[in-house]
């Protein structure tokens, strides 16, 4: 079975900065990779996905994220934040397999301050 | 509608009571995933429905979980007996059938059991 491995439950940074936020997950033979964000009493959100093709994705508020398989990993980072990031962000990985089932992560929490 | 609507958007109940949550995918989603979120959790798998057929109910966590979809559109995830354990965030999301795991979530409803 897939796992997720958010590395950071919190993450707080000032209004401008850089952020990465980190995600791992266990190795299949063939993976789809997700971020979602999950704004305060709202439902999640697909931020941006990795299917097939170029291993850097990008969203299209400023987000990107780059598959590395020989790490496992699909890192979200953000050149500069604004306070309206703010949210928890989960990141999700269904096999080629199954094809629908989405493992999650357990989340990490941007805080923006100003 | 616009996107997935999910109702109650809360619900108390009384331990031992039963509860029914309703989702009502976007049209034209024959695709309908269930997802429960524990506090400080990321969402994991109950239930998924092609059409009306449950596909997969590998996620239920006990017999007191039931899932139905008998027209292909609305769905009821229904709790029996409710234990404090069941207190979580219901997600519902539905995606179009050639891309499964591209799925989009509705804002959930918040169970709380007492």
């Amino acid at each position: 079975a897939q796992s997720v491995t958010q590395l950071d439950s919190q993450v707080p940074v000032f209004e401008e900065a850089p952020v990465e936020l980190r995600c791992n997950y266990s190795s299949s033979v063939s993976v789809y990779l997700f971020w979602y964000v999950q704004y305060p009493n709202q439902g999640l959100q697909l931020l941006l996905k990795y299917l097939s093709g170029s291993t850097l994705v990008e969203s299209i508020n400023g987000f990107e994220a780059e598959f590395n398989k020989s790490q496992t990993s699909f890192h979200l980072r953000k050149p500069s934040v604004h306070i309206s990031d703010t949210a928890e962000y989960f990141c999700a990985v269904s096999d080629g397999g199954s094809n629908y089932k989405l493992t999650f992560g357990k989340g990490t929490l941007l805080t923006v301050n100003p | 509608g616009a996107g997935v609507s999910q109702s109650p958007r809360y619900k108390v109940a009384k331990r031992g009571q039963d509860v029914a949550l309703r989702c009502d995918p976007i049209s034209g989603h024959v695709s309908l995933f269930w997802y429960q979120q524990a506090l400080g959790q990321g969402p994991e798998f109950l239930t998924y429905f092609q059409n009306e057929a449950q596909l997969d109910k590998s996620g239920l966590p006990s017999d007191r979980f039931f899932a139905e979809r008998p027209e292909g559109s609305v769905s009821t995830l229904k709790i029996q007996r409710t234990q404090q354990e069941d207190s979580a965030v219901y997600l519902c999301a539905s995606s179009l059938p050639r891309s499964k795991n591209i799925q989009y979530f509705g804002a959930g409803t918040r169970l709380s059991v007492l």
